[in-house]
């Protein structure tokens, strides 16, 4: 089955910078990779996925960018700002239903 | 619209007790999912309900089942309860169909705590 691994599992990164989140699958089945963030306190909420067939996505000051070949994709927050502390989660499947997540990395913004 | 709703949100159970745990999807929602989350695992799938039925299932022991209602509301159950099965218990629901990519609407979750 389908195996994702996420790193780092902590990050700490200065108000205005970037933040790179990385993840690897194995199954090179999965066709479906979105991005989840989630607040203390709440569940996770969706912000940004993207389909094998497209090598890159962007919305905003967020992009994830998938790499079919090597089997990794990772998720690029430019611009930070405090409220983007929060634990983000990667996922690989073939659909909604049957995604594998990653670990999660702890995100955290300083001012 | 009103979003996932689990309940309760936080209880203390003993080991060897029991527990069920309730989620009412979006309304329109027939796709139900349970994980179970824990410091440093990750969201761990449990089992999927797609129209009463349970299309999909992880690798967790038997102690752990479910169900789905016909109004799409879902339960899921721990028997017998380990010191291990606390967890943050998250719901989620979709509107999409058996092949379909799609959103995940997660609730926020039954924090239990076994003693």
């Amino acid at each position: 089955g389908e195996n994702v691994e996420q790193h780092p599992s902590t990050l700490s990164v200065q108000e205005g910078d970037s933040a790179v989140i990385k993840c690897t699958y194995s199954d090179s089945a999965s066709n479906y990779f979105p991005w989840y963030k989630q607040e203390l306190g709440k569940g996770p909420q969706l912000i940004i996925d993207i389909r094998s067939n497209v090598g890159e996505k962007k919305d905003q000051r967020i992009a994830v960018t998938l790499n079919k070949t090597a089997k990794h994709f990772s998720l690029h927050i430019t611009e930070t700002q405090p409220e983007d502390s929060a634990v983000y989660f990667c996922a690989a499947g073939g659909r909604a239903q049957k995604l594998v997540f990653g670990q999660g990395t702890r995100l955290t913004i300083n001012p | 619209k009103a979003g996932v709703t689990q309940t309760p949100r936080y209880l203390i159970k003993t080991r060897g007790q029991q527990v069920t745990l309730s989620c009412s999807p979006i309304s329109g929602h027939r796709s139900v999912s349970w994980y179970q989350q824990t410091p440093g695992q990750g969201l761990q799938f449990l089992f999927e309900y797609f129209s009463e039925t349970q299309r999909n299932k992880g690798n967790f022991p038997g102690r752990f089942s479910g169900r789905q209602f016909s109004n799409s509301r879902s339960e899921m159950n721990v028997s017998t309860l380990e010191l291990g099965d606390s967890a943050l218990y998250l719901c989620a629901s979709t509107s999409t169909g058996t092949s379909d990519t799609g959103e995940l609407f997660f609730g926020e979750g039954s924090r239990l705590t076994v003693l």
